[in-house]
């Protein structure tokens, strides 16, 4: 069964600094693996996907993230923190592809980003 | 907009009690899916849908029920049994193709009364 760890429960940032949050995965086959992010009392919004092809992929609000097969990380990262980042994170991998098509997603626990104007 | 509505945003149970979450999808997406989110634990699966008329089980059932007669709508009933329900409910969808993310609505918010 595939597994996603978020090994840092809170980040702190200042503002203007890069910042990371981590995630490490564990799935048999090919990954397919996706960051969202969720601010109080709201459901989860979608920030990114790692598919296939390059291992840099760009999201929304200037989010990005590294895949690194060698090292199975899929870390999220932003050049220069936003006060208005602050939420929570979670990264989450997909079952490998069926013959139906849509899988479930495995989420990890979640890491909670604050922004220090 | 397309999106997903979940009905009440708060809901309080008593004891003995079943109450029942509404997640309505207007994405005209196949799959649907119930969550449950508790501090520090991340979401945690409780029943899916791939298509109308069908949905399985996911990591914590037990305790919950669900129905798909309809392809834009996907209500879970908390259940008695479920002993300790308290939690942040979240309802998502997504196509049936599999590289696709999942859409989310804002939640319901159960507490016992």
């Amino acid at each position: 069964a595939q597994s996603v760890a978020q090994p840092e429960d809170q980040v702190n940032v200042a503002e203007g600094n890069p910042l990371t949050v981590k995630c490490t995965y564990s799935v048999s086959g090919n990954p397919y693996l996706f960051w969202y992010v969720q601010y109080p009392n709201r459901g989860l919004q979608f920030l990114l996907k790692y598919i296939t092809g390059d291992n840099l992929v760009k999201g929304s609000y200037g989010f990005e993230a590294e895949f690194n097969k060698s090292q199975t990380s899929f870390h999220l990262k932003k050049p220069s923190a936003l006060v208005s980042d602050s939420a929570l994170y979670f990264c989450a991998v997909r079952d490998p592809p069926s013959n139906f098509g849509n899988e479930k997603l495995t989420f990890g626990t979640g890491t909670r980003l604050t922004i220090i104007p | 907009d397309g999106g997903i509505t979940q009905s009440p945003k708060y809901l309080f149970r008593k004891e003995g009690q079943n109450v029942t979450l509404s997640c309505e999808q207007n994405l005209n997406h196949d799959a649907m899916y119930w969550y449950r989110q508790d501090p520090g634990q991340g979401l945690r699966l409780i029943y899916y849908s791939q298509i109308v008329n069908d949905f399985q089980k996911g990591d914590i059932a037990e305790g919950y029920s669900v129905s798909r007669e309809k392809k834009e709508s996907f209500p879970l009933t908390v259940t008695s049994a479920q002993k300790n329900p308290t939690a942040f409910y979240l309802c998502a969808s997504s196509p049936r193709v599999s590289n696709q993310p999942q859409h989310f609505g804002d939640g319901t918010r159960l507490s016992i009364l």
